[in-house]
């Protein structure tokens, strides 16, 4: 059974900060991964999509990476800015069904 | 081309009354999955469905809980009897081919249950 697990659970930077944030996973047989950002109250937006073949995905100031024989992911979020501030999930395809396995996500603060 | 669309937003029933949560996924998407995110959870998987067919439905409860995708209009869980612990935000994501398989989430469907 996949199990993702997120590091740190909750970060507070100033603003300009690059950051990292983590993503584990148990189960390296997986079809994607996604990397997702979540507004209190809200739902989900789709910010990097990496398939099992991929190492890496950008787009502006993030980028994703993915270790598959180490089980690992990476979003990397340069200059940091307040409006970044969210709830930022991983999220494993672990088969042809594709449906996502989560992680408890990383609770970003970014301060003026 | 419209996202993921999601009615209603919130709903608010009683205990054993029934929830009906609707989910159009975008143009052109023919899958479907339902996701439950508990009071200070994770999400989780419920089910995912292709049109007339459910695909998988191991996350979904096996009592109460019921998912469909019919030929023509929108995906439908229905919960029936809600209890307590059935409060919780619902989404639903569509993706395309399988070959891309990027979900698109809608904003969710809020469910209380008093």
């Amino acid at each position: 059974k996949q199990e993702v697990t997120q590091i740190p659970a909750a970060l507070s930077v100033p603003e300009g900060e690059n950051l990292v944030l983590n993503c584990s996973f148990t189960d390296s047989a997986i079809y994607n991964l996604q990397w997702f950002r979540q507004d209190p109250g809200k739902g989900l937006t789709s910010l990097l999509l990496i398939q099992s073949s991929q190492r890496e995905q950008t787009s502006g100031r993030l980028n994703a990476s993915l270790d598959k024989s180490s089980g690992r992911s990476t979003l990397y979020i340069a200059a940091s800015q307040p409006g970044d501030s969210a709830t930022y999930l991983c999220a494993v395809g672990s088969n042809a069904g594709n449906m996502l396995t989560f992680g408890g996500g990383t609770r970003l603060m970014v301060k003026p | 081309n419209a996202g993921v669309m999601q009615n209603p937003r919130h709903l608010v029933r009683r205990r054993g009354q029934e929830a009906r949560l609707r989910c159009s996924p975008m143009k052109g998407h023919s899958h479907v999955y339902w996701y439950r995110q508990l009071p200070e959870e994770g999400l989780k998987f419920m089910v995912y469905l292709q049109k007339e067919n459910i695909i998988d439905e191991s996350g979904m409860p096996k009592e109460r809980f019921s998912a469909e995708f019919p030929k023509e209009g929108p995906s439908i869980l229905r919960i029936q009897q809600v209890v307590r612990g059935d409060s919780a935000a619902y989404f639903c994501a569509s993706h395309g081919q399988p070959a891309y398989n990027e979900q698109f989430f809608g904003p969710g469907t809020r469910l209380t249950v008093l």
